[in-house]
C-alpha cells in the first residue's frame, strides 16, 4: 500500500537555525514526491516537487530511494517559514491522486 | 487568472441533514480532486475526476458521500445524513492533467452540530 509518514506533528526552532522536516514513503514503484505548504489563513500551495530539483524559498528536498525518504531542509529558518507542511506522494503507475502525510507544523521563533 | 473557488466558505448544519459543497476549478484543468482536512488526520483523499473517465471514488469514507462533475467543469460533493464526524475542511484542487501540479481552493469548513 502507498503511504506517506511525517513523524513530527510539530517542529519548533529558533530563527537562523537549520530545519529538517522528515518524510518517509512506502511505494514499490517509481514515486514522485512533493512538498506542499499552508501558511496561516492561506490556501494550500505547492512548495516543491522532486523532479524539478529546485530550491524554493531556500528549501530543498532530495529523494533518497534507498531510505525511501524525501526530507525537506533549509539551512537558516526564518519566522515567515512558520506554516503547516505536507509531504505527498504520486504513484504514477497506479494512476491515483496524491497521497498526503498528516503534516508537520513548523514554528520559527525569534 | 482566477484560481480554484469553493462555496460556501463555511457551512453549519444539523446532524442528519444533507449538504452540498461546490467547487469551480481553474478553466481548462481536466483533473479535479476532493480532499478532507481534519485535525490530526491531515489531508485525506476522497475522490478524483479525470476528463471524461470514470471517477476514482476509492477514498470516499461511506456511501453517504458522493460527487459529480458536470460538463467537465464544476463539481459538487454531496454528503447525505451528515454525522458529527463529517465535520472538517473540505478542499478541492484541480490540475491541468493528473500528473501536473495541483492548485487548491480555499476550502469549505463544515460543522455538523
Amino acid at each position: 500500500a502507498q503511504r506517506v509518514t511525517q513523524p513530527e506533528k510539530l517542529l519548533s526552532v529558533f530563527k537562523g537555525a537549520p530545519v529538517e522536516l522528515k518524510c518517509n514513503y512506502s511505494y514499490s514503484g517509481s514515486p514522485e514526491l512533493f512538498w506542499y505548504v499552508q501558511y496561516s489563513r492561506q490556501r494550500l500551495q505547492l512548495l516543491l516537487r522532486h523532479i524539478s530539483r529546485e530550491s524554493i524559498k531556500g528549501f530543498t528536498a532530495d529523494l533518497n530511494k534507498g531510505e525511501t525518504s524525501f526530507h525537506l531542509k533549509k539551512p537558516f529558518a526564518q519566522e515567515e517559514d512558520s506554516a503547516m507542511y505536507y509531504c505527498a506522494l504520486m504513484a504514477r503507475q497506479a494512476g491515483t491522486a496524491l497521497i498526503f502525510g498528516k503534516g508537520t507544523t513548523l514554528s520559527v521563533s525569534s | 487568472g482566477a484560481g480554484v473557488s469553493q462555496s460556501p466558505s463555511n457551512k453549519v448544519t444539523e446532524k442528519g441533514k444533507d449538504v452540498e459543497l461546490r467547487c469551480d476549478p481553474i478553466s481548462g484543468h481536466t483533473a479535479l480532486y476532493w480532499y478532507r482536512q481534519s485535525l490530526g488526520q491531515g489531508l485525506e483523499f476522497l475522490i478524483y475526476f479525470q476528463g471524461n473517465s470514470a471517477p476514482d471514488k476509492s477514498g470516499l469514507p461511506s456511501d453517504r458521500f458522493s460527487a459529480e462533475r458536470t460538463g467537465g467543469s464544476v463539481s459538487t460533493l454531496t454528503i447525505q445524513r451528515t454525522q458529527q464526524e463529517d465535520s472538517a475542511v473540505y478542499l478541492c484542487a484541480s490540475s491541468l492533467v493528473r500528473t501536473d501540479t495541483q492548485y487548491f481552493g480555499p476550502g469549505t469548513r463544515l460543522t455538523v452540530l
